[in-house]
């Protein structure tokens, strides 16, 4: 089993220019999230789903948008690329939501280095 | 809102015992969670507290009050390997949604000497 993971690895975007990461798991979790970390400011939630077809704002969702056409699919697309969005994007996933028993456990993907210029 | 607090950086030397702090301010608190981050790696769950109370989880131990906001991840018999970044985060229940979310403090870095 891969788990969780993410492609691609690493990449340079120009300003404005458009992307699409994405995450994979075969772990059929329910509930997937996206988070960035920048340093020192710890992970924070971007957009979260909690099933094949739905998608829910986080903490920053400004700038991105995100599709679950599929369960062990969640892609996260930046539509016009900023230096501010320069940052490490994990993808994360757990069996249930987190008001339920073993949902506290998210599983995370190795994560993707963005470089905006 | 939510905030959580945790001291930026620990030092210790192989063999001891470290304890790193976390205190919290949320509505709707559910529990507190502890992740364990390697440098250029995955956060990793460590463990959890959804009551009051310490949880041992072999070399590993979290403890919960949640009277006073307050909460501690214990690591005993230090290793190197255990030179990593540990994050608290706090499960709560926001009142607008029937989802509970995680939110994470800033980490505080271990440093491992022999």
């Amino acid at each position: 089993n891969a788990g969780v993971t993410q492609t691609p690895k690493f990449r340079v975007l120009k300003t404005g220019q458009s992307m699409t990461l994405l995450c994979a798991q075969d772990m059929n979790h329910e509930y997937m999230y996206w988070y960035r970390q920048d340093p020192g400011m710890g992970l924070r939630l971007i957009h979260y789903s909690v099933g094949e077809g739905t998608t829910a704002k986080g903490e920053v969702p400004d700038g991105y948008n995100v599709s679950r056409l599929k369960k062990q699919n969640f892609l996260l697309g930046l539509e016009s690329a900023a230096p501010s969005q320069t940052s490490v994007y994990f993808c994360a996933t757990s069996l249930v939501g987190s008001g339920s028993i073993g949902g506290e456990t998210q599983y995370f993907g190795p994560g993707t280095r963005l470089l905006v210029l | 809102g939510q905030s959580l607090e945790q001291p930026s950086e620990v030092t210790a030397v192989e063999g001891a015992i470290v304890q790193i702090n976390c205190t919290y301010q949320t509505s709707g608190f559910y529990g507190l969670s502890w992740y364990q981050q390697h440098d250029g790696g995955a956060p990793t769950f460590l463990s959890y507290n959804g009551l009051d109370g310490l949880e041992e989880t072999g070399r590993f131990s979290s403890f919960l009050s949640r009277s006073d906001s307050y909460g501690y991840l214990l690591l005993q018999e230090l290793q190197m390997k255990d030179s990593a970044s540990y994050f608290c985060a706090v499960r709560f229940f926001p009142m607008n949604t029937g989802f509970q979310k995680l939110v994470f403090g800033t980490g505080t870095r271990l440093l491992v000497s022999p």
